[in-house]
């Protein structure tokens, strides 16, 4: 079993639509990171939390650390939100970072 | 100005060989990483360098080795070079350890 598991693998959204990401992890964590990884490979970081909630524009990222598990919603979503979202934690020892396999979204105009 | 920047962005060389990946950040960050992504995309950390202090991950080979000739530079050494070393390699830092990171744009390394 991974460390990190996100869900879905894969999203196909139309445009406009709400998207939820979901992460789930089984080790202590310090935060957790949201990566966004361009069609070109790139890779950018959204949000790095370790409670409640943030907003950056459309995106808002939650956690919950006593279950274990943050969500990555994106409102009214566009086709430039078409990327590889990528959770990952590092651990509270400072000694390990994991991620999840990424959930690859595309959006449909 | 590039906030983290590597060199080269592609790298193709025949296995066997000693190569060099540079990475530099010039935002002052104490903090920084070496990443492999995978033929899958998954990610994984190779090392952290935070302060002179390295931190492993124990499941690279020690034909890998990072280089930090000062805190805004974290080069990336591999020898012999073998055809599983074939992936992409990217570099990111942070103010610390629990902090957002920031990547460069990745260095496409082909092993033939």
């Amino acid at each position: 079993k991974n460390e990190v598991e996100q869900s879905p693998q894969n999203l196909t959204a139309q445009e406009g639509e709400f998207i939820t990401i979901n992460c789930s992890y089984s080790v202590g964590i310090s935060a957790l990171h949201w990566l966004q990884q361009h069609p070109g490979g790139g890779i950018v970081s959204l949000f790095m939390l370790s409670s409640g909630k943030k907003k950056h524009g459309r995106l808002i990222a939650t956690i919950n650390i006593q279950e274990k598990h943050s969500s990555l919603h994106i409102t009214a979503s566009h086709p430039r939100d078409s990327a590889v979202y990528i959770c990952a934690v590092p651990t509270n020892t400072g000694n390990q970072f994991y991620f999840g396999t990424g959930t690859s979204l595309t959006v449909i105009p | 100005d590039t906030a983290v920047s590597q060199t080269p962005k592609y790298l193709v060389t025949q296995m066997g060989n000693d190569k060099s990946i540079k990475c530099e950040q010039n935002l002052g960050h104490d903090t920084m990483y070496w990443y492999k992504q995978d033929s899958k995309k998954f990610l994984k950390i190779m090392f952290s360098y935070n302060n002179k202090e390295l931190i492993i991950n124990e499941t690279v080979p020690n034909r890998f080795s990072p280089k930090s000739p000062d805190k805004a530079h974290l080069n990336l050494h591999i020898n012999s070079l073998e055809l599983g070393d074939s992936a992409v390699y990217f570099c990111a830092s942070s103010q610390n350890r629990d902090s957002e990171q920031y990547f460069g744009p990745g260095t496409r390394l082909t092993v033939t």
